[in-house]
């Protein structure tokens, strides 16, 4: 297996521009989710998907967008991409509720200038 | 809004010592608490899980959980220089709620 998966690993967006961050998984998982994590700080939730098709807001959402039409696949959009978007992106999955253990992929790191 | 509190450090303790790592929480009704460790550059990896007040032991890892002072607390015995990373407390179930995160030296 190869877990999940993220791609790219870096990037460098400029002001304005849009650009979508693909995540993986290949362990049937039912649960999906983004998280944000700035530079010394803990992780944040954007937004999160209990199965295909049904997605909901985190705790920091504005400015991304998510659809989730396959198990396996949950894309982050970003629109009109701001310096606050700078962060590193992680994805991450579980097999909820018969494990609460959430699997990581390898992060993005996204730089906006 | 649900809260997780850490001290950030950083944290230095000599390699063979215990290191312990402590975080508040501010919801009295959450159940279930995390360790997830961070090593630079890398993601976040659960090290323990524990839901039950008292303490959870998993080879060098101690977690302890005090709800009625909601506190969880990590306690690493004989610590490495492997053992130097961040170490995320954590409260949810379906959804997670991180602190901060302690960074953690381990000195050989």
């Amino acid at each position: 297996n190869a877990g999940v998966t993220q791609t790219p690993k870096f990037r460098i967006l400029k002001i304005g521009q849009s650009m979508t961050l693909q995540c993986a998984q290949d362990m049937n998982h039912n649960y999906m989710y983004w998280y944000r994590q700035d530079p010394g700080m803990g992780l944040k939730l954007i937004y999160y998907s209990v199965g295909a098709g049904i997605t909901d807001k985190g705790e920091v959402p504005n400015g991304y967008n998510v659809s989730r039409s396959t198990t396996e696949d949950f894309p982050l959009r970003l629109e009109l991409a701001a310096p606050s978007q700078t962060s590193v992106y992680f994805c991450a999955s579980s097999y909820f509720p018969a494990t609460y253990e959430q699997y990581f992929g390898p992060g993005t790191r996204l730089t906006v200038t | 809004q649900k809260e997780v509190e850490q001290n950030s450090g950083p944290l230095s303790v000599p390699e063979g010592a215990i290191a312990s790592l402590n975080c508040t929480y501010s919801d009295r009704g959450s159940q279930s608490f995390f360790w997830y460790r961070q090593y630079s550059g890398k993601s976040p990896e659960l090290i323990m899980f524990i839901y039950s007040n008292g303490d959870k032991e998993d080879g060098r890892f101690t977690a302890q959980l005090n709800k009625a002072s909601q506190y969880v607390s990590l306690l690493i015995r004989d610590s490495q220089p492997s053992d130097s990373a961040t170490y995320l407390c954590v409260e949810g179930a379906q959804k997670l709620v991180f602190g901060q995160g302690t960074r953690l030296t381990i000195n050989p």
